[in-house]
């Protein structure tokens, strides 16, 4: 059973496309988050879901639209794709006030070409 | 810049050896720690973490140490497998903070037969 799952694996696409990459859990945790791994293995979050509200919203451009249907999902739109937006995205969630442990997914890869 | 970073982004070591990585950070208002290790092509996987009142905490083959004074945190990975090659990342979280791990630059792990 896979507890966070996201997809595509992989995306290729055209600068100025629009693409959405999925994330769902299995855990029953309350909060989910994007992150984004650069070419140099930094990981840095973009923005955590609690209960499908927006907690973290990081320095992200408004490209970038997380949404959130139920707890389970924490979609990721990203309109106008650009070479600099070309990372592996990974999806992650815990659970609040338990402990901070973050369950990632196995990552999108996105290439902007 | 990034609160928490590592003194070596590369770690070469023999099968059987015992490994140290060794992460520093920089707010001394974190109080949570976790280390990940991320195989290629995965997502980041939990290994252990500690709270700011341990200094030291013991898993399976693994041992994180904390030195709060000096703001510096080690894995040590005893018996290296080849199975251990990968990046390890630290992260630090200051609860009641903003809530958000935040990650160390990684430091890849390369076992030799």
């Amino acid at each position: 059973d896979t507890a966070v799952s996201q997809t595509p694996k992989y995306l290729v696409t055209q600068m100025g496309n629009d693409k959405s990459i999925k994330c769902e859990q299995n855990l029953g945790h309350d909060t989910m988050y994007w992150y984004k791994q650069d070419s140099k293995k930094f990981l840095k979050i973009m923005f955590s879901y609690n209960n499908k509200e927006l907690i973290i919203n990081e320095t992200v451009p408004n490209r970038f639209s997380p949404k959130s249907p139920d707890k389970a999902h924490l979609n990721l739109h990203i309109n106008s794709l650009e070479l600099g937006d070309s990372a592996v995205y990974f999806c992650a969630s815990s659970q609040r006030g338990l402990d901070e442990k973050l369950f990632f997914g196995s990552g999108t890869q996105l290439s902007v070409l | 810049g990034e609160s928490v970073g590592l003194h070596l982004p590369t770690l070469s070591v023999q099968e059987g050896d015992n490994s140290i990585i060794n992460c520093a950070y920089s707010n001394s208002a974190s109080d949570y720690f976790i280390w990940y290790k991320q195989e290629s092509g995965k997502g980041p996987q939990f290994i252990i973490d500690i709270r700011s009142n341990m200094d030291k905490r013991q898993g399976q083959r693994v041992t994180v140490l904390l030195n709060k004074t000096v703001k510096h945190l080690s894995l040590q990975i005893a018996a290296t497998q080849p199975g251990d090659s990968a990046v390890y990342f630290c992260a630090e979280e200051t609860q009641g903070g903003s809530e958000k791990l935040v990650f160390g630059k990684g430091t890849k792990l390369t076992v030799n037969p």
